[in-house]
């Protein structure tokens, strides 16, 4: 069992829809979880970052952690065709520890 | 304006060389790491270096090898041994370093290594 999973999609949506992406671990000590946002052929980009559970907002994203469940996810809403894109979670314990990626949910947002 | 840069984008080597990738960072970070991206596997990491002139392999060092003489670089060799070489290199950069802190991470756009 991988430490991370994810749904490697894709996922289709219409325009200005509310966007679902998520991840479930297994490690109970990860404290920091990050999403990032991956176009074709480019860099990962850093969305957003949260510490321990709670919530997240920037813009139209929301970041919302579950640790009883351990379960992550990000919230796009109004999406938009700009929004296709792979989306990584990743995770990672306190202080300096390695990032552990999910594999990627491909977001696909048609007009 | 701040950010980390690899060169070249694409890279086209003949099975038996040796390649060297590039990375430079001006964002002060002192952690750099290098990633390997492959189709359906994620994110993958290679080497990482917490500190000027110190390195640790990560979870597929085997065919590679790093250095940190400077704190914006950190050089990637890919080189023969590596029995499986062509995918997306991708180095990054944190500000988390031997003190620790957030390890978030920031990326480079990548270079695409292709070995025939």
């Amino acid at each position: 069992q991988k430490e991370v999973e994810q749904d490697p999609g894709p996922l289709s949506v219409p325009e200005g829809a509310i966007v679902s992406l998520n991840c479930t671990y297994s490690n109970s000590a990860f404290q920091y979880f990050m999403w990032y946002r991956q176009y074709s052929r480019k860099g990962p980009e850093l969305l957003m970052y949260t510490y321990s559970s709670g919530n997240k907002e920037d813009g139209r994203f929301t970041a919302q952690v579950d640790k009883s469940s351990k379960y992550i996810s990000l919230f796009i809403r109004d999406s938009q065709p700009s929004d296709s894109a792979t989306y990584l979670c990743a995770m990672s314990g306190t202080s300096f520890q390695k990032l552990v990626f999910g594999t990627g949910t491909r977001l696909l947002v048609s007009p | 304006d701040g950010g980390i840069t690899q060169s070249p984008k694409y890279l086209f080597r003949k099975e038996g060389q040796n390649v060297t990738l590039s990375c430079e960072q001006n964002l002060n970070h002192d952690a750099m790491y290098w990633y390997r991206q492959d189709p359906g596997q994620g994110l993958r990491l290679i080497y990482y270096s917490q500190i000027v002139n110190d390195f640790q392999k990560g979870d597929i060092a085997e065919g590679y090898s790093v250095s940190r003489e400077k704190k914006e670089s950190f050089p990637l060799t890919v080189t023969s041994a590596q029995k499986n070489p062509t995918a997306f290199y991708l180095c990054a950069s944190s500000p988390a370093g031997t003190s620790g802190g957030v390890n978030e991470q920031y990326f480079g756009p990548g270079t695409r290594l292709t070995v025939t």
